[in-house]
């Protein structure tokens, strides 16, 4: 398996722009998290999850942040619009119902 | 959520063991211990976990004291490849949820 596939690695976008980050998750898994690191807060959790329905959203920091999942093999994480303050690296993640989580290699986002 | 408390950095030589330390005083029993590993530039990857017994991977060991308030993660040989921020993480059921990942243990590694 080719692990949890995210795109693009690198994204610079200037603010007010949209910006949609995409998410494969491993087959066979349920469940699918989308998190983002920042020197300042650390590795927050922003949205999960499961069976494609999200179960906990209380991370999005606002509602310029939106996350979908339309099927078991795909979800997208969009910020419209974009400020410098969003500049972080998202991660994806997917597990089984039980165990550990499997994350992605990032996509290292920069609002100008 | 029960919390985790550990050393913000700690240094070891090439080749020696190393013991990264967790302290979880308000664990419950339904809690299990997982541990995470960042190296640079790369997203967390999971190490190993455990709820009373200590384990073993081909990664780590994990020993956890008898009254489960603390953990100790131990790396046999550490490698340069070893440096990276170890973060200890509780997990309620052990379910495929929510991580709730903290500041970690950053490791340095001399050689």
């Amino acid at each position: 398996d080719a692990g949890v596939i995210q795109s693009p690695r690198h994204e610079v976008t200037e603010m007010g722009q949209e910006v949609t980050l995409r998410c494969k998750p491993i087959s066979g898994h349920n469940s699918l998290f989308w998190y983002r690191q920042t020197m300042m807060r650390g590795l927050e959790l922003l949205i999960y999850f499961n069976n494609n329905v999200p179960i906990d959203d209380s991370g999005m920091p606002e509602d310029r942040f939106s996350a979908k999942m339309p099927n078991a093999s795909f979800s997208t994480l969009k910020i419209q619009p974009s400020e410098p303050r969003d500049s972080a690296v998202y991660f994806c993640a997917s597990s089984l119902a039980v165990g550990e989580q499997f994350f992605g290699p990032g996509t290292r986002l920069t609002v100008l | 959520d029960a919390k985790t408390t550990q050393p913000n950095s700690m240094e070891s030589n090439e080749e020696e063991p190393v013991h990264l330390p967790c302290n979880h005083s308000t664990i419950s029993g339904t809690d299990y211990i997982h541990w995470y590993r960042q190296l640079p530039s790369q997203g967390p990857e999971y190490v190993i976990h455990g709820l009373t017994s200590n384990v073993n991977n081909r990664m780590a060991s994990l020993a956890i004291a008898e009254d489960r308030k603390s953990s100790t993660l131990i790396l046999h040989r550490a490698t340069l490849r070893d440096a990276a921020v170890y973060y200890c993480i509780l997990v309620l059921n052990n379910a495929g949820n929510m991580l709730t990942f903290g500041g970690g243990t950053r490791l340095m590694v001399k050689p």
